[in-house]
């Protein structure tokens, strides 16, 4: 069945940028009618969508953080990519990246990789 | 704050049942944009629980359901078991052109 993991960093220092990796298995990224996210949960906090990305490269980003996100898709590794930067203390998160419906504002997020804790601290 | 609004926690007895509510406004919910809900249970994942505010996907109990009414949008779950002692959150999309979030409800099962 379809997995995510994601990788990368689990430190980041202030002022740099954050990258992180999810590596889809069990299927293709570029099944058509999927959307790929990114999702992130700060320490005793909810929930916040950072953007979400379609195989073809269209991408849609939280206004709150358009600024600073990019989120890029590799075909050939079966991968989707976050990096976001300038990144403070206010960024240190659990990161999840998980699979979305057909449509990037109305469908839900069904299968979610385990989450990467990411510190940011000097 | 969240946009969307839950009850920071709610509590039911084993067999009861018990709601949990997401209150939206006219640019979100009340649009007409659908509600998804999902339970995250310690040190886990968040699980897609109710999507299309009613719909269950394949392998969740019929124990949860999903309704939406106006700018609002409920949970609930029957039976009230102790492995249903998690952090449940609701999903929807906001008019600012952005995927909105509940902050979350801890369903303590008493």
């Amino acid at each position: 069945q379809l997995q995510l993991q994601e990788s990368g960093p689990g430190l980041v220092k202030p002022s740099e940028t954050l990258s992180l990796t999810c590596t889809v298995s069990g299927g293709s990224i570029t099944n058509s009618g999927y959307y790929w996210g990114w999702i992130r949960q700060p320490p005793g906090k909810g929930l916040e969508w950072i953007g979400s990305i379609y195989y073809s490269g269209s991408t849609y980003y939280n206004p709150s953080l358009k600024s600073r996100v990019t989120i890029s898709v590799d075909m050939s590794k079966n991968q989707f990519s976050l990096k976001l930067s300038s990144v403070t203390a206010a960024d240190t998160s659990v990161y999840y990246c998980a699979r979305q419906g057909s449509s990037w504002y109305g469908d839900a997020f069904d299968i979610w990789g385990q989450g990467t804790m990411v510190t940011v601290s000097s | 704050q969240s946009v969307l609004t839950q009850p920071p926690s709610v509590s039911g007895a084993p067999g009861q049942r018990v709601t949990i509510s997401c209150t939206g406004s006219s640019s979100n919910i009340g649009a007409g944009y659908d509600v998804h809900w999902y339970q995250r249970l310690p040190g886990t994942a968040p699980k897609l629980l109710i999507s299309g505010n009613t719909n269950r996907p394949s392998g969740v109990p019929d124990r949860f359901s999903g309704s939406k009414s106006g700018t609002s949008a409920s949970l609930a779950i029957t039976g009230l078991q102790a492995e249903d002692e998690a952090d449940y959150y609701c999903q929807s999309y906001d008019s600012s052109l952005t995927v909105v979030f509940g902050g979350g409800t801890k369903l303590t099962v008493l």
